[in-house]
């Protein structure tokens, strides 16, 4: 049974650039949340994808946009980086009708 | 006032003792609570999750909840130096439509 997956693991970005962290989900699992943890702090919700659709936004301004595609995978970019999005970006994955998600290893962002 | 509040610890507790972790939240009318174990440089990983008033045991580890008191605890029992690591609540409020709010996290540290 194949867990979620991300993919890179680790990234390097300066500042005003553009950055995509990829996503697939949990077998069996058709929903995928992303989230930022800065150092120290708890997971913040970014947004949830579901049917190929954003679900629902957090607090995060309109340089952080995803997708989602019809085997469930999800693409989460972000336009314009700032030093302050250096964080571990992770995804999770659930059943749309559970509440129970499961994070993949993340991605570390570094933006320089 | 944060919508999820955790002590931030560290905790301390000797090895075989019980671990007592804490969680208060905001939204009187959240449904569904979870604990999520977080060791340094990994990604959340889902223990415990629970829906209804009273104690939910898993092995070691017992879920508790009071929604009157908007409370929700973590024991762990027998403590293991493999249980240090940060530990997560996390809580879906009702009003917050598909969204978990994660806490800051309670650092615990088991000395052998």
């Amino acid at each position: 049974d194949a867990g979620v997956t991300q993919s890179p693991t680790h990234l390097i970005k300066t500042r005003g650039q553009q950055v995509t962290l990829r996503c697939s989900p949990k077998s069996g699992h058709d929903t995928v949340s992303w989230y930022q943890q800065a150092l120290g702090q708890g997971p913040q919700f970014i947004f949830q994808y579901y049917e190929e659709e954003e679900r629902q936004r957090g607090n995060f301004p309109d340089r952080f946009s995803g997708h989602q595609f019809p085997n469930y995978s999800s693409e989460l970019n972000v336009n314009a980086l700032l030093l302050g999005d250096s964080a571990l970006y992770l995804c999770a994955s659930s059943r749309h009708r559970g509440n129970e998600q499961f994070f993949g290893p993340g991605t570390r962002l570094t933006v320089l | 006032q944060k919508e999820v509040e955790q002590n931030s610890g560290p905790l301390s507790v000797p090895e075989g003792a019980i671990a007592s972790l804490n969680c208060t939240y905001s939204d009187r009318g959240s449904q569904s609570f979870f604990w999520y174990r977080q060791y340094s440089g990994k990604s959340p990983e889902l223990i415990m999750s629970i829906y209804s008033n009273g104690d939910k045991e898993d092995g070691r580890f017992t879920a508790q909840l009071n929604k009157a008191s908007q409370y929700v605890s973590l024991l762990i029992r027998d403590s293991q130096p493999s249980d240090s690591a940060t530990y997560l609540c996390a809580v879906t409020p009702v009003g917050g439509g598909f969204k978990t709010i994660f806490g800051a996290g309670t650092r615990l540290f088991v000395k052998a």
